[in-house]
Formats: C-alpha cells, sequence, structure tokens
C-alpha cells in the first residue's frame, strides 16, 4: 500500500501563474519530506524539503507547506517557468527510524506542464 | 568535480542472462541506493547500503543482488531470476541520516 501518494499525474499550468502540486501519504510517523525533479531520461534532482517540525519551508521560487493533521504537503512554484516543465516527486523516509538512511518512499509522481 | 556516475546509459539483455549495472560516487558517501523505476510509477527501493560490506534488501529486491566492497561503488546485478527487468534503474547516494540523496542519471535496461 503506498504510503506517499501523488494522485494528480498531471498539471497543466501557464506561465508566470502559480503551480501547486499536491502529496499526501498515510504514515503519521514521517518527519521528513523531500520534492525531487526530473527530467526525462535523467536522475532525480533534489529541489526542497521540510522537517515535520516546520511547516513552511521556502526558497526562491519555490514555498512547501505541510499540514500534518491533513497528513498533505504542498509545492508551490511561483512564477512557473517554462524550465519548469518536469515530474515532481514527493518522497518521505522509507523507515520510521533512519531519518532516509534506509532508503525513500516516493509518491508515483506529477508531471507538470507550463504553457507559454 | 564530484557526483554519481553510472554505466551504461543503455544496457541490453538476454533471456536467462545476468548483467551488472555500474554506480560510482566520489562524494565521499557512506550509503547508497539502488531503485527502480517503471513508466508512470514512482521510484521503489531495491537494496541500499549504509557501509562498507552491509547492505539491505528494500522493497523489491528479489531477483537482484549487490556487493558494496568499495565505499565509492555499490554494483547492482540484474539476475535471470529477475522476470520483468526492463525499467530505469538508477543509484544514489548519501550522507546518512537525514541527508539528502543525489541521484545519478540512470541506466535504461532493455530485453532482447
Amino acid at each position: 500500500d503506498q504510503q506517499v501518494k501523488q494522485n494528480s499525474p498531471s498539471l497543466s499550468v501557464q506561465e508566470g501563474r502559480i503551480s501547486i502540486l499536491n502529496c499526501d501519504y498515510t504514515n503519521s510517523m514521517f518527519d521528513y519530506f523531500l520534492w525531487y525533479k526530473k527530467y526525462p531520461a535523467e536522475g532525480p534532482t533534489f529541489l526542497i524539503s521540510i522537517s515535520s517540525i516546520k511547516d513552511k519551508n521556502e526558497d526562491g521560487r519555490f514555498t512547501v507547506f505541510l499540514n500534518k493533521s491533513a497528513k498533505h504537503l504542498s509545492l508551490h512554484i511561483v512564477p512557473s517557468q517554462p524550465g519548469d516543465s518536469a515530474v515532481y516527486f514527493c518522497a518521505a523516509p522509507a523507515s520510521d527510524s533512519g531519518g532516509g538512511a534506509d532508503g525513500l518512499t516516493f509518491g508515483k509522481g506529477t508531471h507538470l506542464i507550463i504553457q507559454p | 568535480d564530484g557526483g554519481i556516475t553510472q554505466s551504461p546509459k543503455y544496457l541490453f539483455r538476454k533471456e536467462g542472462q545476468n548483467v551488472t549495472l555500474s554506480c560510482e560516487q566520489n562524494l565521499n558517501h557512506d550509503a547508497m541506493y539502488w531503485y527502480r523505476q517503471d513508466p508512470g510509477q514512482g521510484l521503489r527501493l531495491i537494496y541500499y547500503s549504509q557501509i562498507v560490506n552491509d547492505f539491505q534488501k528494500g522493497d523489491i529486491a528479489e531477483g537482484y543482488s549487490v556487493s558494496r566492497e568499495k565505499k565509492e561503488s555499490f554494483p547492482l546485478t540484474v539476475t535471470s531470476a529477475q522476470k520483468n527487468p526492463t525499467a530505469f534503474y538508477l543509484c544514489a547516494s548519501s550522507g546518512g541520516g537525514i541527508e539528502t540523496q543525489y541521484f545519478g542519471p540512470g541506466t535504461r535496461l532493455l530485453v532482447l
């Protein structure tokens, strides 16, 4: 059973507007979340992370929000640019301990398409 | 220039053949990981190693084997027991703990 879920396989957003990618999780013991960006035929690149002791983390155009009571996090990209077109994966540590040393569990990804 | 290299970029396997995917890192990371990605799917953990000469099975280890004889290297062998090996294979490394995992460029394995 998937512990990290991204229910939108794709999302189309106009250039310059806000992109909001969503992620839900089932394990309340998760204490750390990561977002990765992936282009076709390449490895994922780390984008931004958030610890469960925070509800927001910002890095330039990218902001991740965490709602622990709803077991939900979202990635906001403002403003969206053509180079943001990629698949975005939400991830969490695979085990309740180790903080990710035991690997990560990933959602299925959301394909973001930025339209000119 | 530090990073993770995977070779080859494409690999073809014949029925009943074992093939080995290479992963090397010069980031001085203790932990290394192998993931598999199928179309429309997220990444699934195959094997991981937190230290030299030690490794653990991930969620989908059946049909795969690994070794960790050197800190820099974590090769993955896809054995003939893996009935559906066609996928994109990704190697990653991290400093351990909550440190971010960094990924290599991937190897696409195809069955002839």
